[in-house]
């Protein structure tokens, strides 16, 4: 069974703070999402990282994909109240998508 | 161009009872995935259908069925409700099968409430 195990599970920072989330597995996979879901609507794609290594920013987003492609980050920098929400990576294996349990960002003004 | 579209977005419905959730992909994309997100939880995988056949399947008991239309849109069919099939169930939408690069977009879903 692919795990993929995200923390922290909760963070709750000031605006203009940095924060990383991580996401780890014992399992290869052939690339990883990240998505950022608001409450009550679905996720919605923010980056694909396929190649081991592989760095992509995205304005204040920086995604990286490990070397072993089993386990990625998520770095933001300087938050806003508008980074508020449920991050949530996702690994691609055998034409299906495995989630973490997601990460709750709360960015306080 | 309109996005992944689900239907109903919100129901409610008693044990034992029966539901059909539909969802249309994005105008192009072939392949639908169903997928059932508990609070709290991330996604967890349901059914991939792709060119109107089951390519994939979760570990969800047979009382859960779906189905993919000529036109690429999709059925998710569970029969005989439970409490814990409280969910929001999400659709996703890719242009094709994948081999590993499984881009996907998401609706935004249809919160099924079982009492």
């Amino acid at each position: 069974t692919q795990l993929l195990e995200q923390s922290p599970q909760f963070l709750s920072i000031q605006e203009g703070e940095n924060l990383t989330v991580y996401c780890n597995s014992s399992s290869v996979f052939s690339s990883l999402q990240w998505y950022r879901q608001e409450p009550g609507e679905g996720p919605v794609l923010l980056v694909t990282v396929v190649t081991g290594g592989e760095v992509k920013k995205l304005k204040r987003l920086t995604f990286q994909f490990g070397d072993a492609r089993k386990d990625s980050s998520l770095h933001i920098t300087a938050a806003q109240p508008g980074d508020t929400g449920l991050y949530l990576c996702a690994g691609a294996w055998q034409n299906k998508l495995v989630f973490g349990a997601g990460t709750i960002l709360r960015v306080k003004s | 161009d309109a996005g992944v579209t689900q239907s109903p977005t919100h129901l409610i419905k008693t044990r034992g009872q029966h539901v059909t959730l539909r969802c249309s992909p994005i105008s192009g994309h072939k392949s639908v995935s169903w997928y059932q997100q508990v609070l709290g939880q991330g996604p967890q995988f349901i059914f991939q259908y792709y060119e109107k056949e089951e390519r994939g399947r979760g570990n969800f008991p047979d009382r859960f069925s779906a189905r993919q239309f000529p036109n690429y849109s999709s059925e998710l069919n569970v029969n005989a409700l439970l409490l814990g099939d409280s969910a929001l169930y999400l659709c996703a939408s890719s242009p094709h099968l994948g081999t590993g690069n499984t881009e996907a977009f998401f609706g935004q879903g249809t919160r099924l409430t079982v009492v």
